[in-house]
């Protein structure tokens, strides 16, 4: 069964530190890799979405890497600010494709 | 384009009551999902509909019934509702399968007493 981590649950950073999510799978056979953000008390919102043939995606300040074989994503916040402090969660497809396992999140704070 | 919404925000129920919670989509998506969350458990599968008229069971599906009213609407029972159901219920939608960006709801909030 798949089983997803993240680590740290918490971090506080101030604001403009450059900042790694790390998210480890334990079956490499996935099919995709999401990242998302979740507000408080609001649904997720998808930030990037990694293909398992993709080594990494990058949309504005965010850049997210896979490495499939190591069971293992990163989520690199440039320059964070305020606005970024959230819960962010990875979550992977298995090939089965119709299921996504989610890992438990991290908290983001980021300090003015 | 309100995405994907849901109703209610927020239940109350006591055991052993029934109750339905709606979700609908305008993004002409063909697949649908019902998620819950728990604290420390993240979030986990339901029940999810790959396209319209057919459904199939997720991680937790116990206690739980859905149907898949047209394209647009996908809905989640609740028949007899126990203190562990209480959690924080997604709905979800993506264009084709989970290999898709999924699009989430708000959330209804429901606590069972």
């Amino acid at each position: 069964k798949q089983e997803v981590t993240q680590i740290p649950a918490a971090l506080s950073v101030p604001e403009g530190e450059n900042l790694v999510l790390n998210c480890s799978f334990t079956d490499s056979a996935i099919y995709n890799l999401q990242w998302f953000r979740q507000d408080p008390g609001k649904g997720l919102t998808s930030l990037l979405l990694i293909q398992s043939s993709q080594r990494e995606q990058t949309s504005g300040r965010l850049n997210a890497s896979l490495d499939k074989s190591s069971g293992r994503s990163t989520l690199y916040i440039a320059a964070s600010q305020p606005g970024d402090s959230a819960t962010y969660l990875c979550a992977v497809n298995n090939n089965a494709g119709n299921m996504l396992t989610f890992g438990g999140g991290t908290r983001l704070m980021v300090k003015p | 384009n309100a995405g994907v919404t849901q109703t209610p925000k927020f239940q109350v129920l006591k055991t052993g009551q029934s109750m339905t919670l709606q979700c609908a989509q305008d993004m002409n998506h063909n697949s649908m999902y019902w998620y819950r969350q728990d604290p420390g458990m993240g979030l986990r599968l339901i029940y999810y509909s790959a396209s319209e008229g057919t459904t199939d069971k997720g991680e937790v599906p116990n206690g739980y019934n859905v149907s898949r009213l047209n394209k647009r609407e996908f809905s989640l029972r609740l028949e007899s509702a126990a203190p562990s159901q209480t959690s924080v219920y997604f709905c979800a939608s993506s264009l084709d399968r989970a290999y898709e960006t999924q699009y989430f709801g708000p959330g209804t909030r429901l606590l069972v007493l």
